[in-house]
């Protein structure tokens, strides 16, 4: 059985740092494109990067330059390193992904909640 | 790269149909057919119901379709249930191999 589960969110002030992580089973991280997707608190929801199989890393603008997708293989875990973090940043973030994650989301995780705050 | 047209909200009574439209460009919704669908029930992560336009993932009910034409793409709910009340989200990948959500449509079942 696939599952993701993510951590790493919390209470951040304007200008920090925060790394997420998602932790998959029931699959190879590495076979997957792997995404992470955010919703502001009563918002819809926004993507925000993708990581390819073959490795290759594509961001939303709003992440562009400050975030960074990455993958940990003998971890089976995918990150999201934030930087220069914004009060707009708060969400939920999700990781999800899937066989063909480059256009659909199959999986999805629980999500972990990153607010910006001082 | 903006944010997909949808209706804010949208309500029928069990037994009904719905539709839900996902209005983009020649950039998005017009350019591949990779277009998705989600259904979010409060405090949920969504879950996909409709991929490349018009496909159902295993264990979705068929109550369920989508559909498009141009730019502008739609998911019908059909034989509404009190279940099926929730937030649907559209998404489509892009030229710029990006990826766009709608603003999302809340289905409320009378």
């Amino acid at each position: 059985e696939v599952q993701l589960v993510e951590s790493g969110g919390g209470l951040i002030q304007p200008g920090g740092s925060l790394r997420l992580s998602c932790a998959a089973s029931g699959f190879a991280v590495s076979t997957f494109y792997m995404n992470w997707v955010r919703q502001a608190p009563g918002k819809g929801l926004e993507w925000v990067s993708v990581i390819y199989t073959g490795g290759r890393t594509i961001y939303a603008d709003s992440a562009k330059g400050r975030f960074t997708i990455s993958r940990d293989n003998s971890k089976n875990t995918l990150y999201l390193q934030m930087n220069s973090l914004r009060a707009e940043d708060t969400a939920v973030y999700y990781c999800a992904g899937g066989g063909y994650g480059d256009r659909y989301f199959d999986y999805w995780g629980q999500g972990t909640l990153v607010t910006v705050s001082s | 790269q903006s944010a997909l047209t949808q209706p804010a909200s949208v309500s029928g009574s069990p037994g009904q149909s719905i539709t839900i439209s996902c209005a983009g460009t020649s950039s998005d919704v017009g350019y591949y057919n990779y277009v998705s669908w989600y259904q979010q029930h409060p405090g949920k992560a969504p879950k996909l119901m409709i991929y490349d336009v018009t496909n159902r993932p295993s264990g979705v009910s068929d109550r369920f379709s989508g559909s498009k034409s141009g730019s502008t793409a739609s998911l019908t709910i059909s034989g509404l249930r009190a279940e099926d009340e929730a937030d649907y989200y559209c998404c489509s990948y892009t030229s710029s191999s990006t990826l766009v959500f709608g603003g999302g449509t809340q289905l409320t079942v009378l």
